[in-house]
């Protein structure tokens, strides 16, 4: 079947703008996770939902971010106040969620750059 | 909290050299260790994993890793790279939590 997805592929925004980043994971999969990776970095954990709920949200940088799941499937990351510190690829992976030793699947990311 | 050395940053080789590239993570628990790849122009992939069992893993397109706990790595072999093998290399571990944690990542270029 499909991969995770994610839209949109770019986004340029200017700073103090509110943007949404979404992504469609892999069907039947529980678990979703957001990263965030800067220039010349590895990705960095950012939050992680099993089902609608977020198990995990210490990745968070600060509450101008936020994440959510409603019907446990597609997740939306909501960036308020954007800075220019903000510019990353964000990616979603998905995975079955039965165990944690489990494959995480990424999606191609989104490109967010703040002007 | 975990952490994740990758000390080779770039690696240039020929086609055919051999390969590898060394991961040192930081973490007081049982790990599950990782190798994923990013392609150019491509999404990132999972190459190989560790989870539990033979230390010595074999992954996709003749990559394997050896799980060394006493030295805390898990370092990336592959026998003879080839120039599609020119890729970004990430380590990562994770524990009973489920997040990953990455090295910064190596680049691989290979000469024809």
């Amino acid at each position: 079947g499909a991969g995770v997805s994610q839209t949109p592929s770019n986004k340029v925004t200017e700073k103090g703008k509110y943007v949404e980043l979404r992504c469609d994971p892999i069907s039947g999969h529980t678990a979703l996770y957001w990263y965030r990776q800067s220039l010349g970095q590895g990705p960095e954990f950012l939050i992680y939902f099993q089902g609608t709920g977020a198990a995990d949200d210490s990745g968070l940088p600060n509450d101008r971010f936020f994440a959510v799941r409603p019907e446990g499937s597609v997740s939306t990351l909501k960036i308020q106040r954007t800075e220019r510190g903000d510019s990353a690829v964000y990616l979603c992976a998905s995975s079955p969620g039965r165990l944690y030793q489990e494959t995480q699947y990424f999606g191609p990311g989104t490109r967010l750059l703040v002007l | 909290a975990q952490s994740v050395s990758q000390h080779n940053h770039h690696v240039i080789l020929s086609e055919a050299a051999s390969l590898e590239l060394g991961c040192n993570y930081s973490y007081g628990g049982t790990v599950n260790l990782f190798w994923y790849v990013q392609y150019p122009g491509q999404h990132l992939q999972l190459l190989l994993k560790y989870f539990s069992g033979d230390p010595l893993v074999k992954g996709i397109k003749g990559f394997e890793a050896e799980f060394i706990k006493s030295k805390f790595s898990f370092n990336l072999r592959k026998p003879s790279v080839q120039w599609s093998d020119t890729a970004e290399y990430f380590c990562a571990v994770s524990g009973t939590a489920s997040k990953l944690t990455f090295g910064t990542g190596t680049r691989l270029q290979v000469t024809l």
